[in-house]
């Protein structure tokens, strides 16, 4: 089975600073991989999915962006970070064995001050 | 898109009760349905799922059914124990390369000792 790994496990960033996280997958080969982001006592928002390398989809117009640089890797990033962007980030991993069923790392709790 | 609504937004229950969490989605073309379960600071953790050739799915307290004709389905958990208490999300996704799950926007269940 597939393992999901996400660093930094938490992140305080000043607002403006730049943002990247990582989130990796290990057990499995071209998955499709997933960004959402979960603000305090909220939903999952679906921010980015990519179905493979250097295919990316953005669902939420904003101002991060993210990049798929190998097939287990998937990045998230931004230039110049709001308070806004504070959330609970979530990679998530799905189309495996061609089904439908979604997997979640462990996230990054990001803090813009 | 799909569009997956959740009731109630929060369920208190005593221990031992049964709980029921009910979503519709609005395209019939959707065919997978999982539940996921958070808890607090936690990473969303699937609990059972249904697709669209099963009526209903059980998994010892835990048991989803589904009425397509209705586009709705529900998570049964009978035997509430304190440890069910935690966020749950239901989701229904198009049968489509990509996998998109659309999420309900969440229960926060509470059992009561």
């Amino acid at each position: 089975s597939q393992t999901i790994h996400q660093w930094p496990a938490t992140l305080v960033q000043p607002v403006g600073s730049p943002l990247s996280l990582e989130c990796t997958v290990e057990g499995t080969s071209n998955p499709n991989l997933y960004w959402y982001r979960q603000a305090a006592g909220r939903g999952l928002q679906l921010l980015f999915y990519s179905v493979g390398i250097g295919q990316i989809s953005s669902e939420v117009p904003q101002n991060l962006s993210a990049s798929r640089p190998q097939d287990r890797q998937f990045i998230l990033s931004s230039k110049k970070l709001l308070l806004s962007d504070s959330g609970f980030y979530l990679c998530a991993a799905g189309g495996l064995g061609s089904t439908d069923t979604q997997y979640f790392g462990p996230g990054t709790r990001l803090t813009v001050l | 898109g799909e569009n997956v609504e959740q009731h109630p937004s929060t369920l208190s229950v005593q221990e031992g009760d049964s709980a029921v969490i009910k979503c519709t989605y609005s395209d019939s073309a959707s065919n997978y349905f999982p539940w996921y379960k958070q808890e607090l600071g936690k990473r969303p953790q699937l609990i059972i799922d249904i697709r669209s050739n099963v009526g209903e799915k059980k998994d010892q307290r835990i048991a989803v059914t589904l009425n397509k004709t209705a586009k709705h389905f529900s998570l049964h958990i009978t035997e509430t124990q304190p440890e069910d208490s935690a966020v749950y999300f239901c989701a229904a996704s198009l049968r489509s390369n990509d996998y998109k799950l659309s999420f309900g926007a969440g229960t926060t269940v509470t059992v009561r000792a």
